[in-house]
């Protein structure tokens, strides 16, 4: 069973477009983080919910909007789609929110904006 | 901005030699993480080293840190072809949030 899922795994998309990424954790974790991984494999974290409340939002352009509908789904909407949001997009997982916790990632998806 | 840097950035070795990565970071810390990437796959978590602690070790993985030098290792042994993969230490501290920042990884190739 796959504990911290992604779909799409691939995406391919035009300038100025919508989409969005989904991921379910099956873990019972309650805190969930979205992260940015770009070309020379640099991750920095975008978002985090913890019960479904957002507790990390850091400087991430407005277009990106996550949403949590329960503490197993992180979903992440992009509007206005841009080059520069060319990147692998990795969902991640852990138990609580405080400094002790190992996360667990997703597979990731990879977005290419053309 | 970034916290750790590893070093080096890339690694080739032969299987069966011992592959030593570095890391360090630049404000206090509550605990240092080391994480492994396959190619194309998410992250996977390796070990857990806390601000307290000077040494630890999981299996073939030997972790130190010394805070005093703002800095940490990761010691594989006896390596294997299938420990090929990016290393990234991430470090916790300063938020109670869970706020894990990355370095930008070390690319180990282990030649069979």
């Amino acid at each position: 069973d796959t504990a911290v899922s992604q779909t799409p795994k691939y995406l391919v998309t035009q300038m100025g477009n919508d989409k969005s990424i989904k991921c379910e954790q099956n873990l019972g974790h309650d805190t969930m983080y979205w992260y940015k991984q770009d070309s020379k494999k640099f991750l920095k974290i975008m978002f985090s919910y913890n019960n479904k409340e957002l507790i990390i939002n850091e400087t991430v352009p407005n277009r990106f909007s996550p949403k949590s509908p329960d503490k197993a789904h992180l979903n992440l909407h992009i509007n206005s789609l841009e080059l520069g949001d060319s990147a692998v997009y990795f969902c991640a997982s852990s138990r609580g929110q405080g400094l002790s916790y190992e996360q667990y990632f997703g597979p990731g998806t990879r977005l290419t904006v053309t | 901005s970034q916290q750790g840097e590893e070093d080096p950035q890339a690694l080739s070795i032969q299987e069966g030699e011992n592959a030593t990565m570095n890391c360090s970071y630049k404000t206090s810390i509550n605990n240092l993480q080391w994480y492994r990437q396959n190619s194309g796959r998410g992250l996977v978590h390796l070990i857990l080293i806390r601000s307290n602690e000077r040494e630890k070790h999981s299996g073939r993985l030997r972790v130190t840190l010394d805070t005093s030098k703002k800095s940490s290792s990761l010691l594989i042994t006896a390596s294997r072809a299938a420990d090929t993969a990016s290393y990234f230490c991430a470090t916790a501290g300063g938020t109670s949030y869970g706020k894990l920042t990355f370095g930008q990884g070390t690319i180990l190739t282990v030649h069979p």
